[in-house]
């Protein structure tokens, strides 16, 4: 059974620092994994997309990064701002799961002004 | 990318009724799911909502308690039966856009419901 753990469950930084969010899987055998955010109250938001055969993708101040035959994968974020605080969400695809996703519980994030 | 409508987007409900939650897409997409988010916690998938079929449902969810019906392309609908406290939850539409198999989930806003 695929799980997938988010560390740390929550993070509190100054505005403008950068920051890594850490997402870990226990089975490497992975379609696609995906980064979301979400705000409180609210649905969720697809920020990244990440191919099992791709090593990185970046949208403007985001960054992901996989690897996948360590089950791995990181969120960075430079020059951080208020509006970035979320709790940030990553799932994964399983090559034998159909379309269900298997998400991580989260790391909440505070950008403190 | 998709935008998804979820009505309700909140309800408070008695004990034992039912709540239908509809999810409208403002374009035809083959892949439909239901999500629930139950407090501090993440999300299970409950089903995958096929058009012209029956919903494919995960382990632990089963259609008498979730019926679910996909009427068409751009819409469908979970019907939380015979609630009791514990379907307390954030229950959420996702829809994977464009026709490729990779391409990226999306979500609605979800539907925040509470059970006295």
């Amino acid at each position: 059974k695929q799980e997938v753990t988010q560390i740390p469950a929550a993070l509190s930084v100054p505005e403008g620092e950068n920051l890594v969010l850490n997402c870990s899987f226990t089975d490497s055998a992975i379609y696609n994994l995906q980064w979301f955010r979400q705000d409180p109250g609210k649905g969720l938001t697809s920020l990244l997309l990440i191919q099992s055969s791709q090593r990185e993708q970046t949208s403007g101040r985001l960054n992901a990064s996989l690897d996948k035959s360590s089950g791995r994968s990181t969120l960075y974020i430079a020059a951080s701002q208020p509006g970035d605080s979320a709790t940030y969400l990553c799932a994964v695809r399983l090559e034998t799961s159909g379309s269900r996703l298997t998400f991580g519980e989260g790391t909440q994030l505070t950008v403190n002004p | 990318s998709a935008v998804i409508s979820q009505k309700p987007s909140r309800d408070i409900c008695q004990r034992g009724t039912s709540l239908t939650i509809q999810c409208q897409v403002d374009s035809q997409v083959t892949m439909m799911f239901w999500y629930r988010q139950q407090p501090g916690q993440s999300l299970t998938l409950i089903a995958t909502a096929n058009q012209g079929s029956e919903a494919t449902y995960e382990s632990g969810f089963v259609i008498d308690k979730f019926p679910i019906s996909r009427p068409n392309l751009t819409f469908s609908t979970l019907t939380v039966s015979n609630m009791s406290p514990e379907d307390s939850s954030i229950y959420l539409c996702s829809v994977r856009s464009g026709t490729g198999d990779d391409e990226p989930q999306h979500f609605g806003d979800g539907t925040r419901l509470s059970i006295l």
